[in-house]
C-alpha cells in the first residue's frame, strides 16, 4: 500500500486568500504530481516535478505554484483564491523504476 | 495528440453479471497503460499496469488486457462492493512527467 498523505483534506475558503495544500510521501519516489479533478470529469495535470529542485507545469494552465525543497514533500500554493479554483486537488508520486503512479487521497477545495 | 477515451460512460450490472469497460487510446510510443479504481471523493486506487499488445492481468473478479489500440476490463460475477468509478491511463514515449493521459472513466453500479 502506497503512502502518500495529503492535507487538509478539506478547504473551505473565500476569496483572495493564500493557501498551501500539502503533499508527502514516505516511499522515496523521485516523481511527484498534481492533477486537478472536476466531478465526474478526468484528471488534468497542473504540475510535476522530477526530483528535488525540479519542477514543471502540466497540461492545463493553473494560476498555482509548487515547490520541491525536499524528496519526500511537493506542496501547492494559490496566492489567491478564486472561486474558479474550486475543484479536488490530487497528488501522486512514482519511483524511478517503477511505472505506476501512487495517489493521495485528494484536498477538495470550496472557494467562496 | 495523444488521446483516451473510455466506454461505456456509465454501466449498471446486477450482481453476478459479467461484463467488460473499454479504454480506446491514441498515443505516440505506449510506455504503459494503466487501470484505476476511484471511490466517491477519493483518490485513484492503482488497479493494473500493462506494458504490451497481448498482455493480461488478473486480480480478484478483475482482469486487463491489451491490444495495440484498445484496453478491456473484465469484470467477473461482480459484487456492489466493486461499484466505483474505472480510470484508464497512458503513459507515451517522451519527457516524464507530462505524458499520462487519463480517460474520463466508466462509473460502474452493481446493485444487489
Amino acid at each position: 500500500e502506497a503512502d502518500i498523505y495529503q492535507t487538509p483534506r478539506y478547504l473551505v475558503i473565500g476569496t483572495g486568500k493564500k493557501i498551501t495544500l500539502e503533499c508527502s510521501q514516505t516511499m522515496g519516489h523521485d516523481k511527484m504530481y498534481w492533477y486537478q479533478q472536476d466531478p465526474g470529469m478526468e484528471l488534468h495535470l497542473i504540475h510535476y516535478s522530477y526530483g528535488v529542485n525540479s519542477t514543471e507545469k502540466g497540461d492545463l494552465s493553473s494560476e498555482s505554484t509548487v515547490s520541491r525543497i525536499r524528496t519526500e514533500h511537493f506542496p501547492l500554493t494559490l496566492e489567491s483564491a478564486r472561486p474558479s479554483h474550486t475543484s479536488q486537488y490530487l497528488c501522486a508520486s512514482r519511483g524511478l523504476a517503477m511505472g505506476t503512479q501512487y495517489f493521495g487521497p485528494g484536498t477538495r477545495l470550496l472557494v467562496l | 495528440e495523444d488521446q483516451v477515451t473510455q466506454s461505456p460512460e456509465a454501466l449498471r450490472l446486477q450482481e453476478g453479471e459479467s461484463s467488460s469497460l473499454n479504454c480506446s487510446y491514441t498515443v505516440s510510443g505506449l510506455r504503459g497503460l494503466f487501470w484505476y479504481r476511484q471511490d466517491p471523493g477519493k483518490g485513484p486506487e492503482f488497479l493494473f499496469t500493462l506494458y504490451s499488445a497481448g498482455e493480461e492481468k488478473e486480480k480478484e473478479r478483475l482482469k486487463a488486457t491489451l491490444t495495440k489500440k484498445e484496453s478491456f476490463l473484465h469484470i467477473t460475477a461482480p459484487k456492489p462492493e466493486d461499484s466505483a468509478t474505472y480510470l484508464c491511463a497512458v503513459q507515451a514515449g517522451g519527457s516524464y512527467g507530462q505524458n499520462f493521459v487519463f480517460g474520463p472513466g466508466t462509473r460502474l453500479s452493481v446493485l444487489p
